[in-house]
């Protein structure tokens, strides 16, 4: 069946250490693959695209790599900020028809 | 307005009633989507618009029935739900091209459904 799974449903970091979220999946040949984050009470809000022949891509303190290989994403924040505790959730393009479909999501808290 | 607007932002219906929530986009975009949102579960994709013809019906219950009247606007009907049903509701929209490529998909901010 497929899955998309996201490497731990809550992760806490003290502030300015890197945080890294992973998003695995099975059974899925994305054409790309995109990170959100959501707030409390919040539609998601999208941070990064990286498409099937990209290996990185990186936006201010964010980074996303993409291994179809292993079937795996990392989503890094550097020098993370208390501002930057929220959910992030990973999600994949598949079946043509801009048919999304998003993990379950890893709620990062940042310890001050 | 820019964005995604939905309305209301919050409903209660008892489970006979029959109620409707409202999608607006402003940023010209030609696909429009319906997920669902529920406590410890990830969004759930319902519906999927793309140039005002339905494309995508992720086997969703006839309880809920959308309506694309036209690009900027997307509706979901609400009959005889279920309190199971309860949920935050999120539209989205982006540039879909139809080719398969949404890109990034913009969400409002929700309606947040209470089925007593």
């Amino acid at each position: 069946s497929q899955k998309i799974e996201q490497n731990s449903e809550a992760l806490n970091i003290q502030e300015g250490k890197t945080a890294t979220l992973t998003c695995n999946y099975t059974n899925y040949s994305p054409a790309y693959l995109q990170w959100y984050r959501q707030d409390p009470g919040r539609g998601p809000v999208f941070l990064l695209l990286i498409r099937e022949n990209e290996k990185e891509k990186r936006k201010e303190r964010l980074k996303v790599t993409f291994d179809t290989t292993l079937k795996q994403s990392l989503f890094h924040i550097t020098a993370s900020q208390p501002a930057d505790s929220a959910t992030y959730l990973c999600a994949l393009e598949h079946g043509g028809y801009q048919k999304v479909t998003f993990g379950t999501g890893t709620k990062l808290q940042v310890i001050p | 307005e820019t964005g995604v607007t939905q309305t209301p932002r919050h409903l209660v219906m008892g489970m006979t009633n029959k109620k409707s929530l409202k999608c607006e986009q402003h940023l010209g975009h030609n696909a429009m989507y319906w997920y669902k949102q529920s406590a410890k579960k990830p969004l759930e994709l319902m519906f999927v618009y793309s140039l005002e013809e339905r494309v995508e019906n992720n086997s969703v219950p006839s309880r809920f029935s959308p309506e694309c009247p036209n690009s900027s606007h997307l509706f979901l009907h609400l009959h005889t739900l279920q309190p199971e049903d309860s949920a935050l509701y999120l539209c989205a929209s982006s540039q879909g091209t139809g080719t398969g490529e949404p890109g990034e998909l913009f969400f409002g901010e929700g309606s947040r459904l209470t089925v007593l």
